[in-house]
């Protein structure tokens, strides 16, 4: 069974640098697929942030794009999302979760990222 | 980006009734198009990709369909567990982009 679970700091300071963990269990990475990260601020809707192939290559939501960097530890079995200078609108639940070419079929359960001083 | 207008934004139903979801691409996307089911507190959970295939494990109630811009999800008879909030997904383009979201409550 594929399970993925986040993990990082749930509160980020305004223009530092949010940083989160997915952490793959049942399935290498190395094995394929495309693996995302997605958030929905309270009460809102869903963005797609990016996703990062297992070989490293990566796309970005141009919305995010300058802010953001998604890697890969292959070694670990896990991927990491970094977005820099957040502000309040970045406060989220974000997910992370295995992207097949027709959609994402594994989720992790989220973590509530709240920026705030 | 391929913006996805989903209509209604919610819909109040009954047990038994017949609900029907559209969701409309600014421009064509094939069948690249996914389905979620999100209840509150929980992760999105993948119903239907490329417009018309049932996940493994979804109920076969559940269908989609479409081409091109216009799709539908229907859920043929709602079950109290299907209350919900359901989201569409285009996979054609990056960025990949969401609907607004249809929430689905008991009347």
């Amino acid at each position: 069974q594929v399970q993925l679970q986040e993990s990082g700091p749930g509160l980020v300071k305004p223009s530092e640098t949010l940083s989160l963990t997915c952490t793959v269990s049942g399935y290498s990475i190395r094995s394929g697929y495309y693996w995302g990260w997605i958030r929905q601020p309270p009460g809102k809707g869903l963005e797609w942030i990016g996703s990062i192939y297992h070989s490293g290559s990566t796309y970005y939501n141009p919305s995010l794009k300058s802010r953001v960097t998604i890697s890969v530890d292959r070694s670990k079995n896990q991927f990491s999302l970094k977005l820099s200078s957040v502000t309040a609108a970045d406060t989220a639940v974000y997910y992370c979760a295995r992207d097949v070419s027709s959609g994402s079929d594994y989720w992790g359960q989220g973590t509530l990222v709240t920026v705030s001083s | 980006d391929i913006q996805l207008t989903q209509s209604p934004s919610f819909l109040s139903a009954s047990v038994g009734d017949r609900v029907t979801i559209t969701c409309r691409a600014s421009q064509g996307i094939s069948s690249y198009l996914a389905w979620y089911q999100q209840k509150p507190g929980k992760a999105p959970e993948l119903l239907i990709y490329a417009a018309s295939t049932l996940q493994s494990g979804v109920p076969s109630r559940f269908s989609g369909s479409g081409s091109g811009t216009e799709f539908t999800l229907t859920v043929s008879s709602l079950q109290p567990e299907d209350f919900a909030t359901y989201y569409c997904q285009q996979l054609n383009t990056y960025p990949l982009t969401f609907g607004g979201g249809t929430k689905v409550e008991i009347k």
